[in-house]
């Protein structure tokens, strides 16, 4: 059974700063993976899909990477904004798509 | 107008009663998902529908039932509704064209408390 496991569960950061959430899974076999973003309330919003022949996307001031052998993603957030502040969910596309339980991110003004 | 509508978006309950949320899409996707987020424990998927003659159950089917009216209609019941069935509900669609560039486009979210 696929696990997404998202370190660390919670961030706080000043405005500005460069961050990086991580993301580990246990079974190499997917056809993808992708970041999300939830914002208090509401429903997710996908920021990237890194198939499984790629090594990486960006969108932006986001940047994800995706090294499959050993089952981790990282997603970088560069200069980061007050705006960015929510939950970032990390899924993998087996023969379901798999949640990890996120990362919540503040960024302080 | 949103793509992926789901209502109601808050519902209170009691124990036993039977609930129906509903969940339209119009992006003219042929996959659609029912979904269940509880805090700690994240998303878990509860039923899909590769196309209309299409249902299957995901992870946490137990308690609930779903139906796929059309194409574009997806909808969700829990017979007798029990508290542990509080949770955040999502509805997503895809499009299923490729499974490796498949993104899931995911409803506002139903809210439902079982007292």
């Amino acid at each position: 059974k696929q696990e997404v496991t998202q370190i660390p569960a919670a961030l706080s950061v000043p405005e500005g700063e460069n961050l990086v959430l991580n993301c580990s899974f246990t079974d190499s076999a997917i056809y993808n993976l992708q970041w999300f973003r939830q914002d208090p309330g509401k429903g997710l919003t996908s920021l990237l899909l890194i198939q499984s022949s790629q090594r990486e996307q960006t969108s932006g001031r986001l940047n994800a990477s995706l090294d499959k052998s050993s089952g981790r993603s990282t997603l970088y957030i560069a200069a980061s904004q007050p705006g960015d502040s929510a939950t970032y969910l990390c899924a993998v596309e087996s023969y379901q798509l798999t949640f990890g339980k996120g990362t919540k991110l503040s960024v302080i003004p | 107008d949103a793509d992926v509508t789901q209502t109601p978006r808050n519902r209170i309950t009691k124990t036993g009663k039977r609930i129906m949320l509903e969940c339209s899409q119009t992006k003219g996707h042929d996959r659609m998902y029912w979904y269940r987020q509880d805090p700690g424990l994240g998303l878990r998927l509860i039923y899909y529908s590769f196309d209309v003659k299409d249902i299957n159950k995901g992870e946490i089917s137990d308690g609930y039932s779903v139906s796929r009216q059309a194409q574009a209609k997806f909808s969700l019941s829990l017979e007798s509704a029990i508290p542990n069935q509080t949770a955040l509900y999502f509805c997503a669609t895809s499009a299923g064209l490729r499974a490796s560039t498949d993104t899931q486009y995911f409803g506002p979210g139903t809210r439902l408390t079982v007292l």
